[in-house]
């Protein structure tokens, strides 16, 4: 497609149950990340997929959180039993290149998680 | 202390006022500089990337220092489309984005 498209574009958990967040990149991209949102507009980048190879994996946490980019799937983010303050908007970028100045990063309309 | 710096303002100034915003960084291997701009919790747009010899775009004007580590954002007769968070964005090698805080502008009829 011509988009990042995320879904759901919103989710509610109970604290201690699973969330799952889905993106699938613009099409012909082979660069995807995820950055997690909070508020004060504090993003935190998570990590970053070359096609369905981890490439980046330093912003994610040890626990909790896992990641996926398989092939003819959309990505997906994974935290399994969910705390408060994993509370926050995940968004996903895709580009044609890693740093490239040429490609930018193109920002899917996020997911909203609330856990409660 | 942050990687990225911004002052988070709110900036509330009058249509046809110039504004100006700066950031810090503190990665002197950074590469890549970008503006991006965000409204009301959507997703972030890239406003413009930002380069040393100084770039302008319409009513835009991004400035880099390397030695200074300082980028700013120049915007002249502010629009109320113009209204929205700015966020100063770094990208050191590897492709991950390192954001700012944003600093918000709201622009008064």
């Amino acid at each position: 497609g011509e988009e990042v498209a995320q879904t759901p574009k919103h989710l509610v958990r109970g604290e201690g149950q699973k969330a799952k967040l889905y993106c699938a990149p613009i099409k012909g991209h082979s660069y995807v990340f995820w950055y997690q949102q909070v508020l004060k507009n504090e993003f935190k980048f998570l990590i970053s997929f070359q096609n369905e190879n981890v490439f980046d994996e330093t912003g994610m946490p040890k626990e909790r959180f896992s990641a996926k980019c398989l092939p003819n799937s959309p990505c997906s983010l994974e935290i399994q039993a969910t705390k408060l303050e994993d509370s926050a908007v995940y968004f996903c970028a895709s580009s044609q290149s890693e740093g490239s100045d040429r490609y930018e990063q193109y920002f899917g309309p996020g997911t909203r998680l609330t856990v409660t | 202390r942050k990687e990225v710096e911004q002052d988070p303002g709110p900036f509330n100034v009058p249509e046809g006022a110039t504004v100006a915003f700066n950031c810090t960084y503190s990665n002197s291997a950074s590469q890549s500089f970008f503006w991006y701009r965000q409204d009301c919790r959507k997703e972030p747009k890239l406003l413009m990337s930002v380069y040393s010899s100084g770039n302008e775009d319409g009513r835009f004007t991004a400035q880099l220092n390397r030695a200074s580590q300082y980028i700013s954002l120049l915007i002249r007769d502010s629009k109320l489309s113009d209204s929205a968070t700015y966020l100063c964005v770094v990208r050191p090698r590897g492709g991950k984005l390192i954001f700012g805080q944003g600093t918000e502008l709201s622009v008064k009829p």
